[in-house]
């Protein structure tokens, strides 16, 4: 079946740089997507959502873009820190269900 | 606002046994959904709860069941278990569909 996919498995940088975290899906009826944080040992965090009538949604150090075009959504991370060092996870939700479909995961680590 | 609250955090049995996995919700939250993650599959997603009732379940044998309770408070169960039931398993809560879901940090099943 369709499912969310990440580009990219690992991505390294150093503190205060500005990561990008892609997704691609290919389900055209999902019209809800989720980032999560998912540290070790715990369960994934919700970090920002984003509906299908928006292209960009701004959090506290966060940007999520949506491009409906080529299906594509990615997670900007403001002067990235080592705490957010973890894994990203995007999940996308078809409308009128309760379903998560979550990609692989893409490992943020962070250098001091 | 408490979190959602998974028990017990670390289960062990062994092959042919059956286990019983809790979750509490989020204080409000009246959806509930479970989901197994993996090293190799990552996070799929295993059934939802609504009122009482599976509205949604995912694509996995009949020994995965659940429920869940007048309270919301949910419950899910594996029968007959197989090596490849080792796994994380998530609870998260939601208020309804295409809300935000809020994870617990899960119950770490092995079997041996």
């Amino acid at each position: 079946g369709e499912s969310v996919g990440l580009h990219l498995p690992t991505l390294s940088v150093q503190e205060g740089d500005n990561s990008i975290i892609n997704c691609a899906y290919s389900n055209s009826a999902s019209d809800y997507f989720i980032w999560y944080k998912q540290e070790s040992g715990k369960g994934p965090q919700f970090i920002i959502d984003i509906r299908s009538n928006m292209d960009k949604r701004q959090g506290q150090r966060v940007t999520v873009l949506l491009n409906k075009t080529v299906k594509h959504l990615s997670l900007q991370i403001a002067a990235t820190q080592p705490g957010d060092s973890a894994v990203y996870f995007c999940a996308e939700n078809i409308e009128g269900y309760s379903t998560l479909t979550f990609g692989k995961g893409t490992m943020l680590l962070v250098s001091p | 606002k408490a979190g959602v609250t998974q028990t017990p955090r670390y289960l062990i049995k062994t092959r042919g046994q059956q286990v019983t996995l809790s979750c509490s919700p989020i204080s409000g939250h009246r959806s509930v959904s479970w989901y197994q993650q993996t090293p190799g599959q990552g996070l799929q997603f295993l059934f939802e709860y609504f009122s009482e009732t599976q509205r949604n379940k995912g694509n996995f044998p009949g020994r995965f069941s659940g429920r869940q309770f007048s309270n919301s408070r949910s419950e899910m169960n594996v029968s007959t278990l197989e090596l490849g039931d080792s796994a994380l398993y998530l609870c998260a809560s939601s208020l309804n569909r295409n809300q935000p879901q809020h994870f617990g940090d899960g119950t770490r099943l092995s079997i041996l």
